[in-house]
């Protein structure tokens, strides 16, 4: 079974300074995709950036971007430029790209301070 | 606007006092799912739904029922609730069920059991 870990349970920044995210994961599977949802106060699920393990290039949203190490199964988020309203409770998850249940494998989660 | 709804958003119930906690997508999605979420624990996989009339459990499925009778509505039922399953509860969906498909979730469920 997948696992996802995530070592940081909580981490803070300064407002307009750049902070890293780590994750990572087990699995035997080659096909697969990995996520980075945020969840603020509203409790709302939003996804945040999504890497295809076949890709080898890091994916990149405004200022989120991944780095994907694949043969170390890492999988940490960076926040550049952070904002106030980037503080949130942060999950990786993994979701098998075959298979028989599709589920996404959530961390436990880190909870993003972000301080002005 | 394409969404996935749960309701009620919260609830406060007793012990063995049976409820229901619905879930519709209006997105014509085929892959449907429950989670529950507790603190140090992340999300955990309740049910699934890979299409009408097909479920199947996740990790952690007992205490709880699902059914899919259409295809954009996935009910999560607790038949005799414990306070064990107090929790925050989301549904989520997905167009298809492939790894490449993102999950859209619902804006959760806060359920007490006292």
């Amino acid at each position: 079974a997948q696992t996802v870990t995530q070592s940081q349970p909580e981490m803070s920044v300064q407002e307009a300074e750049t902070v890293t995210l780590s994750c990572t994961y087990d699995t035997s599977e080659s096909d697969y995709y990995l996520f980075w949802y945020k969840q603020p106060p509203s409790r709302q699920m939003i996804l945040v950036i999504r890497q295809e393990a076949y890709k080898q290039q890091n994916a990149t949203e405004n200022r989120f971007s991944v780095n994907f190490q694949k043969a170390a199964k890492s999988f940490s988020l960076k926040i550049s430029d952070s904002q106030l309203g980037d503080a949130a409770m942060y999950f990786c998850a993994y979701r098998s790209g075959g298979g028989s249940n599709y589920k996404l494998t959530f961390g436990k989660g880190t909870l993003l301070t972000v301080n002005p | 606007e394409a969404q996935v709804t749960q309701n009620p958003r919260y609830l406060i119930t007793v012990t063995g006092k049976k409820l229901t906690v619905t879930c519709s997508q209006n997105m014509n999605h085929e892959y449907m799912s429950w989670y529950r979420q507790d603190p140090g624990l992340g999300l955990r996989q309740i049910y699934y739904s890979m299409n009408v009339e097909v479920t199947d459990k996740g990790d952690v499925p007992e205490g709880y029922k699902v059914s899919r009778k259409e295809k954009r509505n996935f009910p999560l039922i607790l038949e005799s609730p414990s306070p064990n399953q107090t929790s925050l509860y989301f549904c989520a969906s997905s167009f298809g069920y492939a790894g490449a498909n993102v999950l859209t979730f619902g804006a959760g469920s806060r359920l007490t059991v006292l």
